[in-house]
């Protein structure tokens, strides 16, 4: 199926650092979603995007919805070891179904 | 709030098995719940849509008869993995969401099969 183009594929920082990654579609998307998966758990909701420029925090965590629709980023300031995981961007498609196509997911470590 | 709930959360089976599982949501009623498989170190692929008391809608390439979806209620949907077979070990996960908000999703289920 289709999925998005997520950028890194992973990441090693130190903690105390920001981090920024984003994702790139080919095709407009009218929600963008930003989710945090643990080992072993679903996925978690860390921010939505409506509207494209939308700028969007949630704690340490900024969000931006790409002006053309097709991209995404996610910065994180600050990094703790708690912000380890994979990330993953999802865009809602268009038809009416509600249905995401998720990213191919940044994993994240942190160093303390 | 929006809390989704699936069970079990680990299973181990022998071959030629089948498996339900179950999602619920907790504190909403869903209008729609989705299901998704994932392999290790990958993304999150959709297998089908379901609506409460209607047929699921399957993604290409997704069986139906291998995979049953039951969408009783508002608030719990079922993922019946029939006859399973080694190929079909992997992480399921179902969402559910309300209106046009964004999904929830379970903390999934690991089916391994012997």
């Amino acid at each position: 199926g289709q999925q998005l183009n997520q950028s890194p594929q992973s990441m090693f920082i130190q903690e105390g650092e920001d981090v920024s990654m984003n994702c790139t579609s080919s095709s407009i998307f009218n929600t963008w979603l930003w989710y945090k998966q643990e080992p072993g758990e679903g996925p978690v909701l860390l921010i939505a995007l409506y509207k494209a420029g939308e700028l969007t925090s949630n704690g340490r965590l900024t969000a931006q919805f790409g002006i053309t629709r097709k991209d995404s980023f996610l910065n994180i300031s600050a990094s703790i070891p708690s912000d380890v995981g994979i990330y993953f961007c999802a865009g809602q498609d268009r038809s009416g179904t509600y249905k995401y196509i998720f990213g191919t997911g940044t994993r994240l470590k942190v160093l303390a | 709030g929006a809390v989704v709930s699936q069970h079990p959360s680990w299973v181990i089976c022998k071959s030629g098995t089948s498996v339900k599982i179950e999602c619920r949501s907790l504190d909403f009623q869903a209008t729609t719940m989705f299901w998704y498989r994932q392999f290790p170190k990958q993304s999150l692929m959709l297998m089908a849509t379901s609506n409460e008391g209607s047929k699921a809608t399957y993604e290409q390439g997704v069986e139906k008869d291998k995979f049953l979806i039951n969408h009783a209620s508002l608030t719990l949907s079922t993922l019946t993995v029939t006859s399973a077979h080694p190929e079909d070990s992997s992480f399921y996960i179902c969402s559910a969401r309300l209106g046009g908000q964004p999904q929830h999703f379970g903390d999934g289920t690991r089916l391994s099969i012997l």
